[in-house]
C-alpha cells in the first residue's frame, strides 16, 4: 500500500525568508505522480505544484520548487521569499498512474509566515 | 470556466440521521472524486465517479454511498450518520480521471 508521511506537524518562517517542507513517501510502483496542496482557511485544496516520477529534473512555479529524490522516495518543497499569504496547511499527496482516482494524501505541514 | 462547487458549505445533523451533499463539477469535466477531512488530518478518499458509474472506493462502509448525473455534477449520501462521520468533505472533479484535480471548498458536516 502506498503512503505519503510529513513528519513536520508545524513550521514558522519570518516573511521574506526561505522555509523547506518534508515529504516522504513509499510505493512498490515506478510511475506515478506528485503533489504539494496548499489548503489555506477558505478550506479550497490549491495545487502548489506536481512532480511526475519519470522526470529526473526537479519542478519549479515561481517562488515554489521541489527537490525530488526518487531513490529515497523524498519529495520536499521549498518556498522561497516566503509571503504572508503562503500561511496555510500544506499537503504531500500521491497518485499512481495505474489509479490516477486516488490521491493519498500526507498529515499536512502547518506553516505560518511572521511579519 | 466554473470551477468547482459545493453545496451546503455548514451542516449540522443528528447521530443516526440521513445527509445528502452535492457538488458541481467544472466545466468540461467527467470524473468527480469525493474525499473525507477530518480535523487537522489529510483527506481520505471515499470513491470516485467516471461517467456515472463508480470507478474506485476507498475504506468507507457502504452507508457512504454516491451518485455522478448526466451533467456530471455528483452526490454524497450517508446514512445512519455517526459523530466520527463529523469532518470535511471534498469534491474534486478532473477530465477523464486525469490527476489533474480542482477541488471545491467543501461541507462541513458536524454530527451532534
Amino acid at each position: 500500500a502506498q503512503t505519503v508521511t510529513q513528519s513536520q506537524p508545524e513550521m514558522s518562517v519570518q516573511e521574506a525568508e526561505t522555509v523547506t517542507l518534508s515529504c516522504t513517501y513509499d510505493t512498490s510502483e515506478n510511475n506515478y505522480y506528485l503533489f504539494w496542496y496548499k489548503q489555506p482557511p477558505s478550506r479550497q485544496m490549491i495545487l502548489v505544484i506536481r512532480q511526475e516520477a519519470y522526470k529526473q529534473q526537479n519542478a519549479t512555479e515561481n517562488r515554489f520548487s521541489v527537490n525530488f529524490q526518487k531513490a529515497a522516495k523524498s519529495f520536499s518543497l521549498k518556498i522561497s521569499d516566503s509571503q504572508l499569504g503562503d500561511t496555510a496547511m500544506y499537503f504531500c499527496a500521491f497518485i499512481s498512474s495505474s489509479n490516477t482516482g486516488k490521491l493519498i494524501f500526507g498529515q499536512g505541514t502547518t506553516l505560518q509566515v511572521k511579519p | 470556466e466554473t470551477g468547482v462547487t459545493q453545496s451546503p458549505t455548514h451542516l449540522i445533523k443528528t447521530r443516526g440521521q440521513q445527509v445528502t451533499l452535492r457538488c458541481s463539477s467544472q466545466s468540461g469535466h467527467n470524473t468527480v472524486s469525493w474525499y473525507q477531512q477530518a480535523l487537522g488530518q489529510g483527506p481520505q478518499f471515499i470513491f470516485q465517479y467516471y461517467r456515472e458509474e463508480e470507478n474506485g472506493r476507498g475504506n468507507f462502509p457502504p452507508r457512504f454511498s454516491g451518485l455522478q448525473f448526466p451533467n456530471y455534477s455528483s452526490e454524497l449520501n450517508v446514512n445512519a450518520l455517526e459523530l466520527d462521520d463529523s469532518a470535511l468533505y471534498l469534491c474534486a472533479s478532473s477530465f477523464e480521471r486525469n490527476y489533474g484535480y480542482t477541488f471545491g471548498s467543501g461541507t462541513r458536516l458536524t454530527v451532534v
